[in-house]
C-alpha cells in the first residue's frame, strides 16, 4: 500500500506571498492532519480534517487554512508568508480519525521563506 | 492542556551500549501513547502504540513500556543505524483529534 505523499517536497517563497501544499493520504484513510515542525517548537498541530470537515484547529493565525476533498486528499494554504513560517510541514493520515488511531506521516514539504 | 516531556534531549551511545529514553506526559484520560522515529529531513516513522499501563511492545532492538505517568523506550545493543530522533506523542482527550508531541530525543550511536 502506498504511503502518504506530499507535494511539493521543497518550496522557496518570499515574504508576502502565499503557498499551497498538497497531501494524499493512504488509500482508505479518511482523516488528515497537518503539523508544522521547527527546531525551536518541535511538531505543532495545525488542523485535522475528516470527511471534508475541519474538526480541530491548533493555535495558529488565520493565515493558515486548509481543506479536504471528497477523495480525502487535503491541501493547506498559507497566505501573506512571514519569515517565521519557514518550517517542515507534515501531513499525517489515519483510518477513522479516532484519538487512538495511528497517524502515518508523509515525507513533508520543506518551506523556506526569504 | 496536554503536555509531553522527553528526556534526555540528546544521547550519545557507543555501539552495543544499551540505554533508555524517557517520555513523561500529562493528559486527561490517556487513550494511547505513540512512539515515532524521525530521520533528518524526513517525516516521522511509526514505531509503537501503547494503550494501557503495563503494556510492552518490542521491535528488533527497541522495547517500549508504559506506566500511568511515563513511557520508556529501551534500546538494547544499538547499532549506528538506530541513530535518529525519537518522538513520543499522546492524542487529545474528548473530541480533540490532535497529537501532542514531545520535543524528541536525538540519539547518536557511534561505531
Amino acid at each position: 500500500k502506498a504511503g502518504v505523499t506530499q507535494t511539493p517536497r521543497y518550496l522557496i517563497k518570499t515574504r508576502g506571498q502565499q503557498v499551497t501544499l498538497s497531501c494524499s493520504p493512504i488509500s482508505g484513510h479518511r482523516s488528515v492532519s497537518w503539523y508544522q515542525q521547527t527546531p525551536g517548537q518541535g511538531l505543532q498541530f495545525l488542523f485535522e480534517y475528516f470527511s471534508e470537515t475541519q474538526r480541530n484547529k491548533g493555535n495558529f493565525p488565520g493565515r493558515f487554512s486548509g481543506r479536504q476533498f471528497s477523495n480525502s486528499r487535503s491541501e493547506m494554504n498559507v497566505s501573506t508568508l512571514e519569515l517565521g513560517d519557514s518550517a517542515l510541514y507534515l501531513c499525517a493520515s489515519s483510518l477513522a480519525g479516532q484519538g487512538w488511531d495511528t497517524q502515518y506521516f508523509g515525507p513533508g514539504t520543506r518551506l523556506t521563506v526569504l | 492542556e496536554d503536555q509531553v516531556t522527553q528526556s534526555p534531549e540528546a544521547l550519545r551511545l557507543q555501539e552495543g551500549e544499551s540505554s533508555s529514553l524517557n517520555c513523561s506526559y500529562t493528559v486527561s484520560g490517556l487513550r494511547g501513547l505513540f512512539w515515532y522515529r524521525q530521520d533528518p529531513g524526513k517525516g516521522p516513522e511509526f514505531l509503537f502504540t501503547l494503550y494501557s499501563a503495563g503494556e510492552e511492545k518490542e521491535k528488533e532492538r527497541l522495547k517500549a513500556t508504559l506506566t500511568k505517568k511515563e513511557s520508556f523506550l529501551h534500546i538494547t545493543a544499538p547499532k549506528p543505524e538506530d541513530s535518529a530522533t525519537y518522538l513520543c506523542a499522546v492524542p487529545g482527550g474528548g473530541s480533540n483529534y490532535k497529537l501532542t508531541f514531545g520535543k524528541g530525543t536525538l540519539l547518536t550511536v557511534n561505531p
